[in-house]
C-alpha cells in the first residue's frame, strides 16, 4: 500500500484559513469514510483532531473541519492561531482492513 | 482517564528481535469496544501504521512488515505486545501504542518509546 500524498509544507498568518490536501485511491480515501487527521507538535505524541472525514473528538475545536471529494481528503483549519503550527497528518482505512498515514504537512504561522 | 504506556528495550541489535508491550489502564481491552494499535515514526519522518490487534486476538498488519511482525493480546494483564524480527537500521523508530477505532481514530496514544536499532 502507498503513502497518501500530502504537501510537505504550508502556511499562514493568524486569522487566515489555510487546507491541506491529502490524496489517495479508490482503494481508500475514495472507497471509505474513514478518513482522520492528527496534528503532532515537536516531540509530542500525535493528537486526533478529526475521524470520520468530518467528525470531531471531544474536546477539539471546531476551527478544524474536515472534507472530501473523490479520492482527496482536506483539514481546514479557521482562524489561524500560532498554537496550530505543527505537522499534520491524515490517515485512511483501505479495502484490505489496514491504515496507511499520509507523509505529513508541516503548517508553518507566519 | 485512559492512558497507555510504552515499555521494553531501547536498544536492539540487527538481526534480533524488538519486543514491546503495552499497558493500559483506564480502559479494559476486553470490552471489545476498540482495536489496540501500534504505530511508528522515524526519528524527523512521518507516521507508519504497523497493525493492531482486536480484544480476541484478531490481528491486522502493514503488509510491508507483515512477514516479520506478530502482534498479541493478554486480556488479563489488560496488554498488548508487538515482536518484531529481524530488525534492521531501518526499523529504528519512536513506536507509539494507540488505541483505536478499527477504522484510522487513534484518539489515545502512549507517549512514544525510542528503539534504536544498533550493534
Amino acid at each position: 500500500q502507498s503513502a497518501l500524498t500530502q504537501p510537505a509544507s504550508v502556511s499562514g498568518s493568524p486569522g487566515q484559513s489555510i487546507t491541506i490536501s491529502c490524496t489517495g485511491t479508490n482503494s481508500d480515501i475514495g472507497n471509505y469514510n474513514h478518513v482522520s487527521w492528527y496534528q503532532q507538535h515537536p516531540g509530542k505524541a500525535p493528537k486526533l483532531i478529526i475521524y470520520e472525514v468530518t467528525k470531531w473528538p471531544s474536546g477539539v475545536s471546531n476551527r478544524f473541519s474536515g472534507s472530501k471529494s473523490g479520492n482527496t481528503a482536506s483539514l481546514t483549519i479557521s482562524g489561524l492561531q500560532a498554537e496550530d503550527e505543527a505537522d499534520y497528518y491524515c490517515c485512511s482505512y483501505t479495502g484490505s482492513s489496514t491504515l496507511v498515514f499520509g507523509g505529513g504537512t508541516k503548517l508553518t504561522v507566519l | 482517564q485512559v492512558q497507555l504506556e510504552e515499555s521494553g528495550p531501547g536498544l536492539v541489535k540487527p538481526s534480533q528481535t524488538l519486543s514491546l508491550t503495552c499497558t493500559v489502564s483506564g480502559d479494559s481491552i476486553s470490552s471489545g469496544a476498540y482495536y489496540w494499535s501500534w504505530i511508528r515514526q522515524d526519528p524527523g519522518k512521518g507516521l507508519e501504521w504497523i497493525g493492531y490487534t482486536s480484544y480476541s486476538g484478531r490481528t491486522y498488519y502493514n503488509p510491508s512488515l507483515k512477514s516479520r511482525l506478530t502482534i498479541s493480546v493478554d486480556t488479563s494483564k489488560n496488554q498488548f505486545s508487538l515482536k518484531l524480527s529481524s530488525v534492521t537500521a531501518a526499523d529504528t523508530a519512536v513506536y507509539y501504542c494507540t488505541r483505536d477505532s478499527g477504522y484510522g481514530g487513534s484518539d489515545y496514544w502512549g507517549q512514544g518509546t525510542l528503539v534504536t536499532v544498533s550493534s
